[in-house]
């Protein structure tokens, strides 16, 4: 089945503890991207890929990192996650480099930084 | 960069009703997605539509890219249809993809 991946789904950690939410996708999508997700601010874009060893900053980047070193895999890391990146996080994927694709969006990761 | 709206922001409708939820952008796209997210929390693809019209079952949707404008139109609702629609566009190849604020749907048993 055609799919993005997320893990995990469902995330408490304290401020300050590395973590790592993995974005997975079988589809050998081109453009990969971050998204968090916040009341009355809607979608907004954390980071994006267009291709293997490519990535850049979307609109809200600081505290973030990602590496791109499959096509498949898209992690996102939180070096030193605090109470403000309490959100949910959606990884999505499209075929084509750039926007003009489809998009497709993972379950999402509901992380809670107390 | 572009600007997307969508209209209304919140509606309530009995089941069975019908509904159209719109979106307006303020420049050409080539990139046109409409999403349902749920009451989990998930993003589900309704229509990938740049330009004209797609129906999927009770839902049907219709851009017209001349006129800037988007519907996304939903017939006889039923319960599970509630929850948040977006839609997303993009002007060009470089662009972000720019969400709307939704319309939050709530359908009444």
């Amino acid at each position: 089945e055609a799919q993005v991946t997320q893990n995990p789904r469902y995330l408490i950690t304290v401020t300050g503890k590395k973590l790592t939410v993995t974005c997975s996708q079988n589809m050998n999508h081109e453009y990969m991207s971050w998204y968090r997700q916040d009341p009355g601010l809607g979608l907004r874009q954390i980071y994006y890929s267009m291709n293997v060893e490519v990535t850049d900053k979307g609109d809200v980047p600081e505290g973030y990192k990602v590496s791109r070193k499959e096509k498949r895999n898209f992690p996102l890391i939180l070096e030193s996650p605090s109470p403000n990146q309490t959100s949910l996080y959606f990884c999505a994927s499209s075929f084509l480099a750039g926007v003009l694709g489809e998009q497709y969006f993972g379950p999402g990761t509901r992380l809670t930084v107390t | 960069g572009i600007q997307v709206e969508q209209s209304p922001p919140d509606l309530i409708l009995q089941e069975g009703a019908n509904s159209t939820l719109r979106c307006n952008f303020s420049d050409s796209v080539n990139n046109l997605q409409w999403f349902h997210q749920n009451p989990w929390g998930q993003l589900i693809n309704l229509f990938y539509i740049p330009s004209g019209t797609k129906q999927n079952g009770r839902l049907s949707a219709t851009t017209v890219a001349t006129e800037r404008y988007s519907l996304l139109y939903i017939s006889s609702s039923q319960t599970t249809d509630s929850g948040v629609y977006f839609c997303a566009a993009a002007m060009n190849r470089d662009d972000k993809i720019i969400f709307g604020k939704g319309t939050r749907l709530h359908i009444l048993p």
